[in-house]
């Protein structure tokens, strides 16, 4: 069975520091892949998604920078971090969109 | 182990039916219950419900909780293609605010 992680589930960064958030898939082959923000308890901001190896789509300019180095991992960046990058981010899967998309456990991140 | 449980997964019905989603959870230091839309890549926002028995409406959607039973409801009335979609539910915690998804149902509405 296919399984999503994500790693940490809570950090807490000074601001001007750097960010890398991690999201694995296993058990499936070339998912897409989706970076999420949640904002304020109601909607999901959708801020990357990715197709394939090295194929990444940006929603939401910002500063934030996202990158799948390996077919199931896909990874959240920022060089510098800003009190606005605080939130939950999510990430996600599937097979083909627009099926059911899954989610993973979510990091938690503060910026102080 | 926390969860959220969607039933069911998936739903055929005939433009103008009304259909139930249903949502049921175990999970600790809830805060608020939402529901999302997914259609193309990104859910799209419907319902927070954070207090038990008060019903959330718009147009032809409406939800409600039961914190007691500890699950939530989505009607869709007067259905329509537009409708079919996969429909999330989500809860969220207090504390590290964490959101803990359903699998979600997928609703497909002929014509």
């Amino acid at each position: 069975s296919q399984t999503i992680h994500q790693w940490p589930a809570t950090l807490v960064q000074p601001v001007g520091s750097p960010l890398s958030l991690e999201c694995t898939v296993e058990g499936t082959s070339n998912p897409n892949l989706y970076w999420y923000r949640q904002a304020a308890g109601r909607g999901l901001q959708l801020l990357f998604y990715s197709v394939g190896i090295g194929q990444i789509s940006s929603e939401v300019p910002q500063n934030l920078s996202a990158s799948r180095p390996q077919d199931r991992q896909f990874i959240l960046s920022s060089k510098k971090l800003l009190l606005s990058d605080s939130g939950f981010y999510l990430c996600a899967w599937n097979l083909q969109g627009p099926d059911t998309q899954y989610f993973g456990p979510g990091t938690r991140l503060t910026v102080l | 182990e926390d969860k959220v449980v969607q039933s069911p997964l998936s739903l055929v019905v005939h433009e103008g039916d009304t259909v139930t989603l249903n949502c049921s959870y175990e999970v600790t230091n809830f805060r608020s219950l939402l529901w999302y839309k997914q259609e193309k890549k990104a859910p799209t926002f419907l319902f927070m419900l954070t207090s038990s028995g008060i019903e959330k409406k718009s147009g032809r959607l409406s939800s409600i909780l039961d914190k007691k039973e500890l699950f939530s409801i989505l009607n869709i009335t007067a259905t329509q293609t537009g409708d079919s979609a996969v429909y999330l539910c989500a809860v969220e915690q207090y504390g590290q605010g964490n959101l803990i998804f359903g699998k979600g149902t997928k609703l497909s509405v002929k014509p």
